[in-house]
């Protein structure tokens, strides 16, 4: 059962475009939703996290998108750059102890 | 400050052996999880521990068992390895105040069990 549905699964996108990932939850007692971004080799860290709210969050090239009556949330990475090429996980949580992950997107960022 | 380091690495087993995946924090949180990742699954909560002295399982707490050492480490035992453990298994801390805040990964120990 997958209460967080992420997509696309993969993505490639030209240096200097808009890269959109979404997410999809069903639980209405989730309250707080980060984003993890994830290079080869590492664990995933806190990118940028958005409470219901607020329908938008910017940090530098990143940016949540969260719109509560549709139960979505996205990421935007402007102007994405090759060392954004990553696997980025959405995330929701709705107690401190319980979070959980969408299957994350592949970002493959070309020059 | 090293945050959350795990060992091993890598590891590879043969069916039935078994193994403890280590992990330590040096943050002073008080919750700490073990989560495997697979491809097209995401990451998964294998087992976690809200403080010293406790712990609760996760969604796919089945062929591990959990020791929660003292409040720096958290060890994932696998009595029986069978080859659909074989993953990538992270460690993550957080401080576990009450309030919800960021949780920290570790590097990961990348498990083949043929």
């Amino acid at each position: 059962q997958q209460q967080v549905k992420q997509s696309p699964q993969s993505l490639i996108v030209q240096k200097g475009g808009i890269s959109i990932i979404n997410c999809a939850y069903e639980n209405t007692a989730f309250d707080y939703f980060p984003w993890y971004q994830q290079f080869p080799g590492k664990g995933p860290a806190l990118l940028i996290a958005i409470r219901p709210d607020v329908s938008e969050k910017k940090e530098g090239r990143f940016t949540i998108s969260f719109n509560k009556s549709a139960k979505q949330f996205s990421l935007h990475i402007m102007d994405s750059q090759p060392g954004d090429s990553a696997t980025y996980f959405c995330a929701a949580l709705e107690s401190y102890q319980k979070v959980t992950f969408g299957i994350g997107t592949k970002l493959q960022v070309i020059p | 400050n090293a945050g959350v380091t795990q060992t091993p690495k890598f590891q590879v087993l043969k069916t039935g052996q078994s193994m403890t995946l280590q992990c330590a924090q040096d943050m002073n949180h008080n919750s700490m999880y073990w989560y495997r990742q697979d491809p097209g699954m995401g990451l998964r909560l294998i087992y976690y521990s809200a403080s010293e002295g406790t712990t609760d399982k996760g969604e796919v707490p089945n062929g591990y068992n959990v020791s929660r050492l003292n409040k720096r480490e958290f060890s994932l035992r696998l009595e029986s390895a069978a080859p659909s453990q074989t993953s990538v298994y992270f460690c993550a801390s957080t401080a576990g105040t009450g309030e919800i805040d960021t949780q920290y990964f570790g590097p990961g120990t990348r498990l083949t069990v043929l």
